[in-house]
Protein backbone atom coordinates (compact mmCIF):
# COMPACT_ATOMS: atom_id res chain seq x y z
CA UNK A 1 0.00 0.00 0.00
CA UNK A 2 0.96 3.46 -0.58
CA UNK A 3 1.02 6.31 1.61
CA UNK A 4 2.63 9.95 1.83
CA UNK A 5 3.97 11.86 5.16
CA UNK A 6 3.98 15.61 5.14
CA UNK A 7 6.67 15.92 7.71
CA UNK A 8 5.12 20.28 8.72
CA UNK A 9 1.70 21.04 8.90
CA UNK A 10 2.86 24.61 8.62
CA UNK A 11 6.11 26.59 7.15
CA UNK A 12 6.76 30.07 7.95
CA UNK A 13 9.45 32.06 6.11
CA UNK A 14 10.48 35.57 5.37
CA UNK A 15 10.26 37.07 1.77
CA UNK A 16 13.70 36.08 -0.11
CA UNK A 17 14.90 33.30 1.99
CA UNK A 18 14.96 29.61 0.82
CA UNK A 19 11.95 27.59 0.77
CA UNK A 20 12.06 23.60 1.82
CA UNK A 21 8.81 21.30 2.72
CA UNK A 22 9.59 17.70 3.74
CA UNK A 23 7.14 14.97 2.02
CA UNK A 24 8.39 11.00 2.59
CA UNK A 25 6.79 8.41 1.19
CA UNK A 26 5.84 4.47 1.06
CA UNK A 27 4.93 2.65 -1.78
CA UNK A 28 5.70 -1.60 -2.77
CA UNK A 29 6.36 -0.46 -5.94
CA UNK A 30 8.21 1.99 -8.26
CA UNK A 31 6.24 4.92 -7.11
CA UNK A 32 5.17 8.61 -9.14
CA UNK A 33 5.96 11.37 -6.95
CA UNK A 34 4.27 14.71 -7.56
CA UNK A 35 3.45 18.50 -5.64
CA UNK A 36 0.53 20.41 -5.98
CA UNK A 37 -0.21 23.61 -5.09
CA UNK A 38 -3.85 25.42 -3.38
CA UNK A 39 -3.93 28.81 -3.28
CA UNK A 40 -6.41 30.04 -1.19
CA UNK A 41 -10.15 29.58 -2.87
CA UNK A 42 -8.43 27.75 -5.50
CA UNK A 43 -8.47 24.45 -6.71
CA UNK A 44 -5.34 22.55 -7.23
CA UNK A 45 -2.26 23.21 -9.51
CA UNK A 46 0.53 20.85 -10.74
CA UNK A 47 3.66 22.43 -9.74
CA UNK A 48 6.32 19.12 -10.95
CA UNK A 49 6.11 15.54 -11.20
CA UNK A 50 8.56 12.75 -10.59
CA UNK A 51 8.24 10.06 -13.89
CA UNK A 52 11.88 8.12 -13.25
CA UNK A 53 13.34 10.09 -16.02
CA UNK A 54 15.60 12.57 -13.61
CA UNK A 55 15.38 12.58 -9.85
CA UNK A 56 16.06 16.22 -9.44
CA UNK A 57 12.24 17.50 -11.09
CA UNK A 58 12.09 21.24 -12.13
CA UNK A 59 8.79 22.60 -11.86
CA UNK A 60 6.71 25.98 -12.44
CA UNK A 61 7.52 29.21 -10.41
CA UNK A 62 11.27 27.85 -9.80
CA UNK A 63 10.74 25.20 -7.43
CA UNK A 64 12.43 22.10 -7.61
CA UNK A 65 12.31 18.38 -5.99
CA UNK A 66 14.71 15.98 -5.46
CA UNK A 67 13.51 12.16 -5.60
CA UNK A 68 15.84 10.13 -2.76
CA UNK A 69 15.18 6.27 -2.99
CA UNK A 70 17.10 5.92 -0.11
CA UNK A 71 15.57 8.23 1.60
CA UNK A 72 12.16 7.69 0.20
CA UNK A 73 11.81 11.25 0.16
CA UNK A 74 10.75 14.14 -2.31
CA UNK A 75 11.42 17.32 -0.88
CA UNK A 76 10.15 20.64 -2.49
CA UNK A 77 12.69 23.32 -2.56
CA UNK A 78 12.75 27.15 -3.79
CA UNK A 79 15.78 29.36 -3.66
CA UNK A 80 14.11 32.26 -2.70
CA UNK A 81 10.56 32.80 -1.27
CA UNK A 82 8.13 34.94 -3.06
CA UNK A 83 4.56 36.41 -1.48
CA UNK A 84 2.90 35.18 -4.22
CA UNK A 85 3.88 31.27 -3.07
CA UNK A 86 2.00 31.49 0.14
CA UNK A 87 -0.26 28.47 -0.29
CA UNK A 88 -0.43 25.17 0.85
CA UNK A 89 0.91 22.56 -0.70
CA UNK A 90 0.34 18.79 -1.48
CA UNK A 91 2.87 15.63 -1.81
CA UNK A 92 1.24 12.96 -4.11
CA UNK A 93 2.01 9.23 -4.57
CA UNK A 94 1.02 6.85 -7.28
CA UNK A 95 2.01 3.37 -7.23
CA UNK A 96 1.64 3.15 -10.89
CA UNK A 97 0.62 0.37 -13.54
CA UNK A 98 -2.78 -0.97 -13.28
CA UNK A 99 -3.19 1.28 -9.56
CA UNK A 100 -3.90 4.72 -10.66
CA UNK A 101 -4.95 6.02 -7.46
CA UNK A 102 -3.34 9.11 -5.78
CA UNK A 103 -2.61 9.66 -2.47
CA UNK A 104 -2.20 13.02 -1.02
CA UNK A 105 -0.46 14.10 1.99
CA UNK A 106 -1.93 16.05 4.39
CA UNK A 107 -0.81 19.40 3.26
CA UNK A 108 1.75 21.96 4.47
CA UNK A 109 0.86 25.27 5.05
CA UNK A 110 3.58 27.58 3.67
CA UNK A 111 3.16 31.48 5.05
CA UNK A 112 5.52 34.02 3.45
CA UNK A 113 6.35 37.25 5.84
CA UNK A 114 7.45 40.32 4.33
CA UNK B 1 -10.69 24.12 -23.35
CA UNK B 2 -12.19 25.12 -20.49
CA UNK B 3 -10.77 22.46 -18.64
CA UNK B 4 -12.75 20.45 -15.98
CA UNK B 5 -15.56 22.45 -14.72
CA UNK B 6 -17.97 22.13 -11.68
CA UNK B 7 -21.35 23.72 -9.88
CA UNK B 8 -22.17 25.03 -8.00
CA UNK B 9 -19.48 26.93 -6.32
CA UNK B 10 -21.68 26.64 -3.12
CA UNK B 11 -24.50 25.25 -1.81
CA UNK B 12 -25.70 25.33 1.67
CA UNK B 13 -28.10 22.11 2.24
CA UNK B 14 -30.63 20.75 5.40
CA UNK B 15 -29.80 17.36 6.77
CA UNK B 16 -31.80 15.01 4.59
CA UNK B 17 -31.82 16.82 1.51
CA UNK B 18 -30.51 15.52 -1.78
CA UNK B 19 -28.36 17.19 -4.04
CA UNK B 20 -26.43 16.47 -7.25
CA UNK B 21 -23.06 18.35 -7.63
CA UNK B 22 -21.97 18.60 -11.43
CA UNK B 23 -18.79 18.04 -12.90
CA UNK B 24 -17.44 17.74 -16.42
CA UNK B 25 -14.18 17.88 -18.63
CA UNK B 26 -13.56 18.41 -22.35
CA UNK B 27 -10.12 17.15 -22.89
CA UNK B 28 -11.57 13.84 -23.70
CA UNK B 29 -10.62 12.08 -20.53
CA UNK B 30 -10.78 8.68 -19.63
CA UNK B 31 -10.06 8.74 -15.91
CA UNK B 32 -13.13 10.82 -13.82
CA UNK B 33 -12.85 10.98 -9.91
CA UNK B 34 -14.24 13.11 -6.68
CA UNK B 35 -12.28 14.37 -3.39
CA UNK B 36 -13.12 15.56 -0.41
CA UNK B 37 -10.66 18.13 1.24
CA UNK B 38 -11.38 18.60 4.75
CA UNK B 39 -8.94 20.75 7.17
CA UNK B 40 -5.60 18.50 7.91
CA UNK B 41 -7.10 15.80 5.84
CA UNK B 42 -5.68 16.33 2.83
CA UNK B 43 -7.71 15.71 -0.47
CA UNK B 44 -9.80 11.97 0.30
CA UNK B 45 -11.07 9.63 -2.74
CA UNK B 46 -14.89 9.54 -2.87
CA UNK B 47 -15.68 7.73 -6.13
CA UNK B 48 -13.84 7.55 -9.51
CA UNK B 49 -14.40 6.25 -13.34
CA UNK B 50 -12.34 5.13 -15.59
CA UNK B 51 -14.24 5.46 -18.87
CA UNK B 52 -18.09 6.06 -19.72
CA UNK B 53 -20.27 3.21 -17.64
CA UNK B 54 -17.37 2.12 -15.91
CA UNK B 55 -17.29 3.31 -11.82
CA UNK B 56 -15.51 2.38 -8.22
CA UNK B 57 -15.13 3.14 -4.69
CA UNK B 58 -12.56 4.99 -3.09
CA UNK B 59 -10.93 5.55 0.47
CA UNK B 60 -14.57 7.64 1.20
CA UNK B 61 -17.88 6.74 -0.66
CA UNK B 62 -20.45 6.09 2.09
CA UNK B 63 -23.52 8.61 1.88
CA UNK B 64 -22.62 9.16 -2.26
CA UNK B 65 -23.34 8.12 -5.60
CA UNK B 66 -21.66 8.44 -9.35
CA UNK B 67 -22.63 7.59 -12.47
CA UNK B 68 -20.84 8.12 -15.72
CA UNK B 69 -22.89 7.32 -18.90
CA UNK B 70 -20.53 9.83 -20.59
CA UNK B 71 -17.22 10.54 -20.87
CA UNK B 72 -17.60 14.47 -20.30
CA UNK B 73 -19.70 14.37 -17.25
CA UNK B 74 -19.07 12.46 -13.78
CA UNK B 75 -22.31 13.97 -11.33
CA UNK B 76 -21.70 13.32 -7.65
CA UNK B 77 -25.16 12.37 -5.63
CA UNK B 78 -25.94 12.75 -2.17
CA UNK B 79 -28.58 10.87 -1.00
CA UNK B 80 -29.26 11.99 2.11
CA UNK B 81 -27.33 14.86 3.17
CA UNK B 82 -25.62 15.11 6.85
CA UNK B 83 -23.51 17.37 8.62
CA UNK B 84 -20.42 15.01 8.44
CA UNK B 85 -20.51 15.64 4.33
CA UNK B 86 -19.73 19.53 4.80
CA UNK B 87 -16.66 19.94 2.98
CA UNK B 88 -15.12 21.20 0.06
CA UNK B 89 -15.42 19.15 -3.09
CA UNK B 90 -13.16 18.89 -6.19
CA UNK B 91 -13.61 16.97 -9.15
CA UNK B 92 -10.55 16.00 -11.49
CA UNK B 93 -9.88 14.00 -14.49
CA UNK B 94 -6.98 12.71 -16.49
CA UNK B 95 -6.35 11.30 -20.10
CA UNK B 96 -5.28 7.78 -19.06
CA UNK B 97 -6.39 5.70 -16.45
CA UNK B 98 -3.85 3.47 -15.97
CA UNK B 99 -0.65 5.37 -16.20
CA UNK B 100 0.42 7.24 -13.05
CA UNK B 101 2.74 9.71 -15.60
CA UNK B 102 -0.31 11.86 -16.53
CA UNK B 103 -1.15 15.17 -14.99
CA UNK B 104 -4.22 14.94 -12.95
CA UNK B 105 -6.24 18.46 -13.78
CA UNK B 106 -8.61 19.74 -11.06
CA UNK B 107 -11.91 21.12 -11.28
CA UNK B 108 -12.04 25.03 -8.85
CA UNK B 109 -14.31 22.98 -6.34
CA UNK B 110 -17.74 23.10 -4.83
CA UNK B 111 -18.09 24.37 -0.93
CA UNK B 112 -21.03 22.15 0.22
CA UNK B 113 -22.27 23.09 3.99
CA UNK B 114 -24.63 20.68 5.58
CA UNK B 115 -27.08 22.14 8.17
Amino acid sequence: AQSVTQLDSHVSVSEGTPVLLRCNYSSSYSPSLFWYVQHPNKGLQLLLKYTSAATLVKGINGFEAEFKKSETSFHLTKPSAHMSDAAEYFCVVSEGGSNYKLTFGKGTLLTVNP
Amino acid sequence: NAGVTQTPKFQVLKTGQSMTLQCAQDMNHEYMSWYRQDPGMGLRLIHYSVGAGITDQGEVPNGYNVSRSTTEDFPLRLLSAAPSQTSVYFCASRQRPSSAYNEQFFGPGTRLTVL
